[in-house]
């Protein structure tokens, strides 16, 4: 099976960085994903790691370490927009992704 | 990126009833399809896999006779929540993988909220 935990909730405010940490046990691994949903609505791609490093997308970057079962999503330069719950799921072999409970951040002005 | 479509997005009904929520890949391919459900405030729980011209793959404690599956095409799979109660109120999501990419992103229908009363 699959454990994945991330903080609850964290705010911050309009232009500052947050990092969301997620980290997980699993009994098969194949690629950590960062999802953004909004309330209501289906999630989003934000980012996709298999290796170990740091991807950049923009405002948005994701690390990985395999070895250590972590990883964590960078939101810089947040906008009012970026509130939202931001979602660590993780693949497994099956193509199947098991998702944590998810991390609602606020932004504040 | 490919595009999930889901119908419907909202439906309300009555207990007892029988609801079909549709999902389909409108420009891709998709053998495998994935079901959630998320209840409000608590993450995705995948359901089911849907796997294309065979039986569909439940996730533990989920009742394959309540939520039938059928996935006919390469493109269309169907989740049916048989005699519906308040208790399956919820948010359906679905997901397919494009067969031609390999980046491992799933692409997520626009979900669909079922509300019984």
């Amino acid at each position: 099976g699959q454990n994945i935990d991330q903080p609850t909730e964290m705010t911050a405010t309009e232009g500052a960085i947050v990092q969301i940490n997620c980290t997980y046990q699993t009994s098969g691994f194949n690629g950590l994903f960062w999802y953004q949903q909004h309330a209501g609505e289906a999630p989003t791609f934000l980012s996709y790691n298999v290796l170990d490093g740091l991807e950049e997308k923009g405002r948005f970057s994701s690390f990985l370490s395999r070895s250590k079962g972590y990883s964590y999503l960078l939101l810089k330069e947040l906008q009012m927009k970026d509130s939202a719950s931001y979602l660590c799921a993780v693949r497994d072999g099956d193509y199947k992704l098991s998702f944590g409970a998810g991390t609602t951040v606020t932004v504040r002005a | 990126g490919a595009v999930v479509s889901q119908h419907p997005s909202w439906v309300i009904c009555k207990s007892g009833t029988s609801v079909k929520i549709e999902c389909r890949s409108l420009d891709f391919q998709a053998t495998t399809m994935f079901w959630y459900r998320q209840f409000p405030k608590q993450s995705l729980m995948l359901m089911a896999t849907s796997n294309e011209g065979s039986k569909a793959t439940y996730e533990q404690g989920v009742e394959k006779d309540k939520f039938l599956i059928n996935h006919a095409s390469l493109t269309l799979s169907t989740l049916t929540v048989t005699s519906a109660h308040p208790e399956d109120s919820s948010f359906y999501i679905c997901s397919a993988r494009d067969l031609k990419q390999d980046t491992g992103e799933l692409f997520f229908g626009e979900g669909s909220r079922l509300t019984v009363l």
